[in-house]
């Protein structure tokens, strides 16, 4: 079976702070895509990054990184120097090899204050 | 990256009355479609699975004729709420899937539906 776990539910920062969310999954396939996704407040999901489960190379883009540990079944996220604009709910998915699914964990809700 | 589109962004409707939304696909062709539901404060579920020439694939759970999908064509995937009733207000999303290099599925800006 399929499931991805983001443990925290809500997380609040100051801005400037660096936030880290965290992501766990779980699946039998050995051939997998990981995804984070961020939802504000409009609603509309913004794709971020795609991961392919053969690639655990971590991936810095700007003040994001991502730390993807196959032995520990985690795709974790890493905002540095938070700001104000990072404010939203944050996706954290597993998408199969063929993509006919998606599973969503159940989201993180960041706010970041000034 | 690529681009969907979803029309309309909101409807409201009074109960008993069918809504359709539409799920464009606007710089790339999508065999396949996908429909989410996301109510307040919680994850996306699955709803459909949508492929161009074929009937959708639901989830467990979603009633067929509740909730009327089709896919005419490789960039419009339709989701018809038929006798909608205030239960059925949600936050509809769509997404496609871009079989390109990428490979990723993009998503729509959704859809508020609120039925009175």
């Amino acid at each position: 079976a399929q499931k991805v776990t983001q443990a925290q539910t809500e997380i609040s920062v100051v801005e400037k702070e660096d936030v880290t969310l965290d992501c766990v999954y779980e699946t039998r396939d050995t051939t997998y895509y990981l995804f984070w996704y961020k939802q504000p407040p409009s609603g509309e999901l913004v794709f971020l990054i795609r991961r392919n489960s053969f690639d655990e190379q971590n991936e810095i883009s700007g003040r994001y990184s991502w730390n993807f540990q196959k032995s520990t079944s985690s795709f974790n996220f890493t905002i540095t120097a938070s700001q104000v604009v990072d404010s939203a709910v944050y996706f954290c998915a597993l998408g199969l090899i063929n993509f006919n699914k998606f599973y969503f964990g159940s989201g993180t809700k960041l706010n970041v204050k000034p | 990256g690529a681009v969907v589109s979803q029309h309309p962004s909101w409807v409201i409707c009074k109960s008993g009355t069918s809504v359709k939304i539409e799920c464009r696909s606007l710089d790339f062709q999508a065999t396949t479609m996908f429909w989410y539901r996301q109510f307040p404060k919680q994850s996306l579920m699955l709803m459909a699975t949508s492929n161009e020439g074929s009937k959708a694939t639901y989830e467990q759970g979603v009633e067929k004729d509740k909730f009327l999908i089709n896919h005419a064509s490789l960039t419009l995937s339709t989701l018809t709420v038929t006798s909608a009733h205030p239960e059925d207000s949600s936050f509809y999303i769509c997404s496609a899937r871009d079989q390109g290099v990428t490979d990723t599925q993009y998503f729509g800006p959704g859809t508020r539906l609120t039925v009175l």
